[in-house]
């Protein structure tokens, strides 16, 4: 596609609930990155891919947390049993490794 | 602590006026990059500067970067209201494939 797509762009869920958040990064691009912001932060690293090689988790929170990647395209962030603090905006980014990043737009969870 | 701090955190210039924005890091780098936020959504990529590199210009936008010093900094030109947005750096760390680390970004606001 043209640019980055994630979805959901809105998600309200209930503490205790799962989550998917997808990303749909650009055609041909072999890294994909995921960032969380907190309102008014910076970004948070979270995961990175990069082509067939094992991801680099080092940045996911606690084990509630997990990201796969299907075919070396389509991204999935998965967040189990939802907490408060998981509020935030989750963004996926992809880019031609090693150069810049291409952002899309967003995912802005909110656990109730 | 964050890989890459920026400072100052806020800054607030008239139009037409310069400003200047300033990344510290604490290891070795790959190559560095700046980002620009608006409205706390997706970012847009600015400028990468490699660390063999020293200086870079893009339009209105000069970066440095001295790796003696682990520094960087951005340099906009002539700002207008339109500059008006939160500015990152992202360090791409050296013998960690492409992991990119965001600092805290800095608020600009340029007055008209």
């Amino acid at each position: 596609g043209a640019g980055v797509s994630q979805s959901p762009s809105n998600k309200v869920t209930e503490k205790g609930k799962d989550v998917e958040l997808r990303c749909d990064p650009i055609s041909g691009h072999t890294a994909l990155y995921w960032y969380r912001q907190s309102l008014g932060q910076g970004l948070e690293f979270l995961i990175y891919f990069q082509g067939n090689s094992a991801p680099d988790k080092s940045g996911l929170p606690s084990d509630r947390f997990s990201a796969e990647r299907t075919g070396g395209s389509v991204s999935t962030l998965t967040i189990q049993r939802t907490q408060q603090e998981d509020s935030a905006v989750y963004l996926c980014a992809s880019s031609f490794f090693p150069g810049e990043l291409f952002f899309g737009e967003g995912s802005r969870l909110t656990v109730l | 602590s964050q890989q890459g701090e920026e400072d100052p955190q806020a800054l607030s210039i008239q139009e037409g006026e310069n400003a200047t924005m300033n990344c510290s890091y604490k290891t070795s780098i790959n190559n560095l990059q700046w980002y620009r936020q608006n409205s706390g959504r997706g970012l847009v990529h600015l400028i990468l500067i490699r660390s063999n590199e020293r200086e870079k210009h893009s339009g209105r936008l000069r970066v440095t970067l001295d790796t003696s010093k682990k520094s960087s900094s951005l340099l906009i030109t002539a700002s207008r209201a339109a500059d008006t947005a939160s500015y990152f750096c992202a360090t791409m760390i050296y013998n960690q494939g492409g992991k990119l680390i965001f600092g805290q970004g800095t608020e600009l606001s340029v007055k008209p």
